[in-house]
């Protein structure tokens, strides 16, 4: 799978859309960009994932560049609840688990009141 | 509701005790993992398991050992043989075929060796 590469630490202030950038310009044609989060002391949640469209649900937005190098992952209104840390990951959609599923040390997002 | 429940949510060990965290889940997924993680790290692969009575060994499986005797439950031990065994321990599923790629996880046990 391919590594991906995330900034340690952002900062964002409650209201305004929190953009959390992702690197990943290893990525192959097959694999998706996964995004968890991960809430103090809790388990990781489950946000959003794409492969080269751009996605939206009701926690997120993904938005994943032409080239598939790269992307982001919009919070549209932030709220001080969105303070956590955010794992990009890139894998392969398997038919047989997710056992490649790597974690790796994320962005820690901080909300400012 | 449905969901992966730990247990406990706080343990403490003296060294050279085996311990078991315990996981259940009530949402019929066929896999189910095991992950440790350490203070400012990521989340490493101790064990994996597909299918009952079938478990493989993730990226640190040394000193721990697990099971998988019913559907619902995968428990982990963590044996005297782990030599920094003090983390923080997630336990996570997912449906088989995992075409969504989405991990359910616990809250998480936190083990401490005294």
């Amino acid at each position: 799978d391919a590594k991906t590469t995330q900034p340690p630490s952002m900062d964002c202030a409650e209201g305004r859309a929190a953009n959390l950038p992702c690197n990943h310009s290893t990525i192959s044609g097959n694999e998706y960009v996964y995004w968890y989060r991960q809430i103090h002391s809790q388990g990781p949640q489950y946000i959003i994932h794409g492969l080269k469209n751009n996605e939206t649900n009701e926690m997120a937005s993904l938005i994943i560049t032409e080239d598939r190098k790269s992307s982001t992952l919009i919070l549209p209104h932030a709220t001080l609840r969105d303070t956590a840390v955010y794992y990009c990951i890139v894998r392969v959609k398997s038919n047989f688990g997710n056992e490649k599923l790597t974690f790796g040390t994320g962005t820690r997002l901080t909300i400012i009141p | 509701d449905g969901g992966i429940t730990q247990s406990p949510k706080y343990l403490f060990r003296k060294e050279g005790q085996n311990v078991t965290l315990s996981c259940e889940q009530n949402l019929n997924h066929d896999a189910m993992y095991w992950y440790r993680q350490d203070p400012g790290q990521g989340l490493r692969l101790i064990y994996y398991s597909q299918i009952v009575n079938d478990f493989q060994k993730g990226d640190i499986a040394e000193g721990y050992s697990v099971s998988r005797e019913k559907k619902e439950s995968f428990p982990l031990t963590v044996t005297s043989a782990q030599k920094n065994p003090t983390a923080f321990y997630l336990c996570a599923s997912s449906t088989r075929g995992g075409l969504n790629g989405e991990l359910f996880f616990g809250e998480g046990s936190r083990l401490t060796v005294l």
